[in-house]
């Protein structure tokens, strides 16, 4: 069982709002990503971090941002949340050694929807 | 460009049967290729992988195929039952530091009794 957490799981929110996703981990990894998921479609890699004070961005563009303070804390912010930003958002983390470095750990996602 | 191409999109299997999932790759630099498996209002779970040292690995009723040549990899499981019905999405990566995954779109299996 993966310890990575993510709050809230649902949000409803308005347009122009600013929202903030919690992911944090407690398996004491040194990579960490975001992922946007439409329901049972495949998923975009949005933001991944290789380390506290480190941050890029991934293959599909996102209007959102992230910061990497500390290792186990992975938000993700919005400043003005729009409708097209309705989707689910996947924090993951991996790390350890050897062949387990590889292995990607998810959390249950948050489902936004931007009214 | 999708650099990992997933088929089916939707599979239905009787159970006891197998249940067959393809997917190919492009990029000759991936050297690792896991398998996840997603339930609804879950995030998806590692459920087997494989690296291209090795043409086949089996875990109980899940085995990946791998053919190197054709840039192709394979999930069957075997006496599939209705605790199977999922999204499975295969992915591959690199190591070297990167550690990136690029997902398929995924395959929504049902296994009806």
């Amino acid at each position: 069982e993966a310890d990575i957490y993510q709050t809230p799981r649902y949000l409803v929110i308005g347009t122009g709002k600013k929202i903030t996703l919690e992911c944090s981990q407690t398996m004491g990894h040194d990579k960490m990503y975001w992922y946007q998921q439409d329901p049972g479609m495949e998923l975009h890699l949005i933001h991944y971090s290789y380390g506290v004070n480190s941050t890029e961005k991934g293959d599909l563009s996102s209007e959102s941002t992230v910061s990497r303070i500390r290792t186990e804390h992975f938000p993700l912010t919005l400043e003005s949340a729009r409708p097209s930003h309705t989707s689910q958002y996947l924090c993951a983390s991996s790390g350890g050694t050897n062949r387990a470095k590889n292995i990607q750990y998810f959390g249950a996602g948050t489902r936004l929807s931007v009214l | 460009q999708q650099q990992v191409k997933q088929s089916p999109q939707s599979l239905i299997v009787q159970k006891g049967g197998i249940s067959i999932i393809n997917c190919a790759y492009e990029n000759t630099a991936f050297d690792y290729f896991p398998w996840y498996q997603q339930f609804p209002g879950k995030g998806p779970a590692l459920l087997i992988a494989i690296r291209p040292d090795v043409s086949e690995k089996k875990e109980g009723r899940f085995t990946i195929s791998f053919n190197k040549s054709a840039k192709q990899f394979s999930l069957h499981i075997m006496d599939s039952q209705p605790g199977d019905s999922a999204t499975y999405f295969c992915a591959a990566g690199s190591g070297a530091g990167s550690y990136q995954l690029t997902f398929g779109k995924g395959t929504k299996l049902s296994v009806i009794p």
